[in-house]
């Protein structure tokens, strides 16, 4: 079956740092990739997506590379912010399904 | 404003009473979908409907019950028989059910507590 496993956190950085949030893949067929970011009560929102091989997904100085040879999806921002404190998921598509990974709490401090 | 809207956002009942969460979207996406999340975990998939009048059921869908007699309306029922149902339910639409990237929109959800 599809499955997705990502960092465990809670993640606590500060502000400025670089963030690193790993992501890998089983899965069967060829999936189309995502990082979904969740705020506090909130619902989903998508962060970036890729739906094939090497291509990279990028968004407000998030981005994610594709990597089929290790079945990975590693979300990173070089500089955090503050507002940037969330919960990261990161999911896999096949067909209509998507299948989530637990999610990582990031904290950023001032 | 095009959205999905979801009420109401807290909900509370008794433990054996049915309860409705309802899911709107102006959309005009053909596919609606409903997850549960739980504290420290990934979303669930518990129902999804790819076009009007038909949906299929995910992995949780014990303890529940779906509607989707229009597009842009896809009401969860959560029944007595559902063991657990406090949780933080999410309802999710897109274009349509088959294509690899499209993207899932998401509501605010529904914070359900059974007392």
């Amino acid at each position: 079956g599809n499955s997705v496993t990502q960092m465990e956190g809670p993640v606590t950085l500060s502000e400025e740092a670089f963030l690193t949030i790993n992501c890998t893949y089983t899965a069967t067929g060829y999936p189309s990739l995502f990082w979904y970011v969740q705020y506090p009560g909130e619902g989903l929102q998508l962060l970036l997506k890729a739906t094939k091989a090497d291509d990279k997904g990028s968004n407000k100085g998030f981005e994610a590379t594709y990597r089929k040879e290790t079945t990975s999806f590693h979300l990173e921002k070089g500089s955090v912010q503050v507002s940037d404190s969330a919960v990261y998921f990161c999911a896999l598509r096949v067909d209509y399904k998507l299948s989530f990974g637990a999610g990582t709490t990031v904290t950023v401090r001032a | 404003d095009g959205g999905i809207t979801q009420s109401p956002k807290y909900l509370f009942r008794k433990e054996g009473q049915n309860v409705t969460l309802s899911c709107e979207q102006n959309l005009n996406h053909d596919a609606m979908y409903w997850y549960r999340q739980d504290p420290g975990q990934g979303l669930r998939l518990i129902y999804y409907s790819q076009i009007v009048n038909d949906f299929q059921k995910g992995d949780i869908a014990e303890g529940y019950s779906v509607s989707r007699e229009k597009k842009e309306s896809f009401p969860l029922t959560v029944t007595s028989a559902q063991k657990n149902p406090t949780a933080f339910y999410l309802c999710a639409s897109s274009i349509d059910g088959a294509g690899a990237g499209n993207e899932q929109f998401f509501g605010p959800g529904t914070r359900l507590t059974v007392l």
